[in-house]
């Protein structure tokens, strides 16, 4: 069965510090992977998109990290401010996998970063 | 480019009401997706559209839910009864292409509170 887990469930850190999110994913055959940050009561906003090819891909002070063989994400965030609380969440895309939209969904980690 | 259009934002009726959700997506975007989610999980998918025809609608609970898109452009999506455990945040995406997801996006939600 395609599975997205994330860890941690929730997370909070200061304003000012690093954070690590973490992805463990079963699906395959595997297509891409992609972390959406989505703020309260709003939908998700793409923050990455990475391939099988692709190990790393940043957007600002978000980085995030691939690694196919152990099937293995993070998403790391830079000198987190107050705007980065939100739900993060890991969506991984099969050719044959998930739902019939080919998406398999993390139920995300939720952050909340105090000043 | 305009993003996925959703209406209304937020929306709160008694059990046995029922409510309609409006999705306008990306302009030419073929793939349109009807997502449930409950607070602390990820989206599930409710009905998925290619063009005007239903590709997918396995999880949607079609004795009270409804959904159509019409010409292929606009969808709506209908609840009648609501109950209480149809409190949720609706989100719907658009594709260029169904299989790749190219410039797959969400829109904002409806959020919707059943009292």
């Amino acid at each position: 069965k395609n599975q997205v887990e994330q860890s941690p469930q929730s997370l909070i850190i200061l304003e000012g510090k690093n954070c690590t999110l973490q992805c463990n994913y079963t699906v395959s055959p595997f297509s891409n992977l992609r972390w959406y940050k989505q703020d309260t009561g709003r939908g998700p906003v793409s923050l990455t998109i990475m391939t099988f090819s692709e190990n790393t891909k940043s957007n600002g002070r978000y980085t995030a990290t691939l690694d196919a063989d152990t099937k293995q994400s993070s998403l790391h965030i830079t000198a987190s401010q107050l705007s980065d609380s939100a739900s993060y969440i890991c969506v991984v895309s099969g050719s044959s996998g998930g739902g019939a939209d080919g998406l398999t969904f993390g139920k995300g980690t939720h952050l909340i970063i105090q000043p | 480019e305009a993003g996925v259009a959703q209406s209304p934002r937020y929306k709160i009726i008694e059990k046995r009401q029922s409510v309609a959700f409006w999705c306008n997506p990306i302009s030419g975007h073929a793939t349109l997706y009807w997502y449930q989610q409950i607070l602390g999980q990820g989206p599930k998918l409710l009905i998925q559209f290619q063009n005007n025809g239903v590709v997918d609608d396995s999880q949607l609970p079609k004795d009270r839910f409804s959904a159509e898109r019409l010409k292929g452009v606009d969808s709506t999506l209908k609840i009648q009864p609501a109950k209480l455990e149809d409190s949720a945040v609706y989100l719907c995406a658009s594709s260029a292409l169904r299989q790749s997801h190219y410039g797959y996006t969400f829109g904002s939600g409806t959020r919707l509170t059943v009292v």
